[in-house]
C-alpha cells in the first residue's frame, strides 16, 4: 500500500533562514511519481513540482530545491532564505503508476510559519 | 486557461438540509477527485472518477454522501441530510493521467452546517 509520511507537523523559522521539509514514502511499485503542493493561508492548493521514480536528479527552482533519494525513500523540500510569503501548509504526495492508478496519496502536510 | 471551477465558494445551511457542491474540471482531464479538508482529519480523498466512472468511493464517509459525474465537464457531491460534522472545505481536483500530470485543484467550497 502506498503511504506518505510528513513527520514534521509544524515548523517555525525566522525570515532568511533555510528550512527543509521532510517527506518519506512507501510503495511497492517500481514506477511512481512524487509531488509537492503548497496551500497558502488563502486556501487554494498549488502544484509545485513533480518527480518520477526514474529521475533522481535534484532540482532547483529559485529559492526552492528538492532532494529525491530512492535509497531512503525520501523526497525532501528545501526553501533557501525563507520569506514570509513562504508561510503555508506544504503537502507531499505519491502516485503509483501500476497500483491505484490515477490516485495520489497525500501526506498530512507540514505547516511552515516564517516570521519576519 | 480556465482552472477547476467549484461552486458555491461558501455554503451555510442548517443541519438536515440537502447540500450540493458542484465542480467543473479542466477540459480534457480524465480524472476527477473530491477531497474534504478539516483540521482534525487533514486532506481526505472521498471519491474519484476516471472518464466519468467512479473508481474508488471508499473514502465516502457514509451513505449520506453521494457523488455523480454525468459528463466529462461536470460533477456533483451531495450530502443528504447534512450534519454539523460535515462542516469542512471540500475540494475538487482534476488531472490528465496519460501524462501523469499533477492534480489541479479548485478553490474549494467552505461548508458550514449549523
Amino acid at each position: 500500500a502506498q503511504k506518505v509520511t510528513q513527520a514534521q507537523t509544524e515548523i517555525s523559522v525566522v525570515e532568511k533562514e533555510d528550512v527543509t521539509l521532510d517527506c518519506v514514502y512507501e510503495t511497492r511499485d517500481t514506477t511512481y511519481y512524487l509531488f509537492w503542493y503548497k496551500q497558502p493561508p488563502s486556501g487554494e492548493l498549488v502544484f509545485l513540482i513533480r518527480r518520477n521514480s526514474f529521475d533522481e536528479q535534484n532540482e532547483i527552482s529559485g529559492r526552492y530545491s528538492w532532494n529525491f533519494q530512492k535509497s531512503t525513500s525520501s523526497f525532501n523540500f528545501t526553501i533557501t532564505a525563507s520569506q514570509v510569503v513562504d508561510s503555508a501548509v506544504y503537502f507531499c504526495a505519491l502516485s503509483e503508476v501500476r497500483t491505484n492508478a490515477g490516485k495520489s496519496t497525500f501526506g498530512d502536510g507540514t505547516t511552515l510559519t516564517v516570521k519576519p | 486557461d480556465a482552472g477547476v471551477i467549484q461552486s458555491p465558494r461558501h455554503e451555510v445551511t442548517e443541519m438536515g438540509q440537502e447540500v450540493t457542491l458542484r465542480c467543473k474540471p479542466i477540459s480534457g482531464h480524465d480524472y476527477l477527485f473530491w477531497y474534504r479538508q478539516t483540521m482534525m482529519r487533514g486532506l481526505e480523498l472521498l471519491i474519484y472518477f476516471n472518464n466519468n466512472v467512479p473508481i474508488d468511493d471508499s473514502g465516502m464517509p457514509e451513505d449520506r454522501f453521494s457523488a455523480k459525474m454525468p459528463n466529462a465537464s461536470f460533477s456533483t457531491l451531495k450530502i443528504q441530510p447534512s450534519e454539523p460534522r460535515d462542516s469542512a472545505v471540500y475540494f475538487c481536483a482534476s488531472s490528465l493521467y496519460s501524462d501523469h500530470q499533477p492534480q489541479h485543484f479548485g478553490d474549494g467550497t467552505r461548508l458550514s452546517i449549523l
